[in-house]
């Protein structure tokens, strides 16, 4: 079956650090890739998308690249900031019509300092 | 636009209740998908509509089920509530195209008592 596995958190930077949250896949075929934040006390905001082999997704200075080789779609941003703590999750949904059910990882939980 | 939104946002429920969560889809979707998010884990697939009518389901119970009305808004009924049943529960919209991704709503938290 189709499952994403995030690195372990939690992750705790300095602001103006670099991030890398690891995310790899299983699934048959192309999914598509998504990164999530979720915010304490709130519900999940799509953060970027990749929907291809080498799409590159990003938004508010985050990235991630689609990477088939290595089944990764592992999230980056160069400075990041005290509003960036949060939790982040990776997602798949699978190839083919009809086929919109996420699956989602863990979760990692980031926690920026001043 | 409008967003998803959910209700209620809280709830306490004793265990062998039945509980009703709702959802109103953001405007243009015509899919909605429940999930349950346990604490301190990913969200979890409990089931899909797509016109009214069930296309997807997770690994869940049938006293887990569902509703999506004409005007695309939704309801997630549990029957016999069990302890287990304590989470986060979330709503989310799409249109039918999974390369937009989901609009969620903020969600409901149920507690079992």
């Amino acid at each position: 079956g189709n499952s994403v596995t995030q690195m372990e958190g939690p992750v705790t930077l300095s602001e103006e650090a670099f991030l890398t949250i690891n995310c790899t896949y299983t699934a048959t075929g192309y999914p598509s890739l998504f990164w999530y934040v979720q915010y304490p006390g709130e519900g999940l905001q799509l953060l970027l998308k990749a929907t291809k082999a080498d799409d590159k997704g990003s938004n508010k200075g985050f990235e991630a690249t689609y990477r088939k080789e290595t089944t990764s779609f592992h999230l980056e941003k160069g400075s990041v900031q005290v509003s960036d703590s949060a939790v982040y999750f990776c997602a798949l949904s699978p190839p083919g019509a009809g086929s919109y059910q996420l699956t989602f990882g863990k979760g990692t939980k980031l926690s920026v300092i001043p | 636009e409008t967003g998803v939104t959910q209700s209620p946002t809280h709830l306490i429920k004793t265990r062998g209740q039945q509980v009703t969560l709702r959802c109103s889809s953001q405007s243009g979707h015509n899919t909605v998908s429940w999930y349950q998010q346990a604490l301190g884990q990913g969200p979890q697939f409990i089931f899909q509509y797509y016109r009214e009518e069930e296309n997807g389901r997770g690994n869940f119970p049938p006293r887990f089920s569902g509703l999506q009305f004409p005007n695309y808004s939704s309801e997630l009924n549990v029957n016999a509530l069990e302890l287990d049943d304590s989470a986060l529960y979330l709503c989310a919209s799409s249109q039918q195209d999974r390369e937009y991704g989901y609009t969620f709503g903020s969600g409901t938290r149920l507690t079992v008592v």
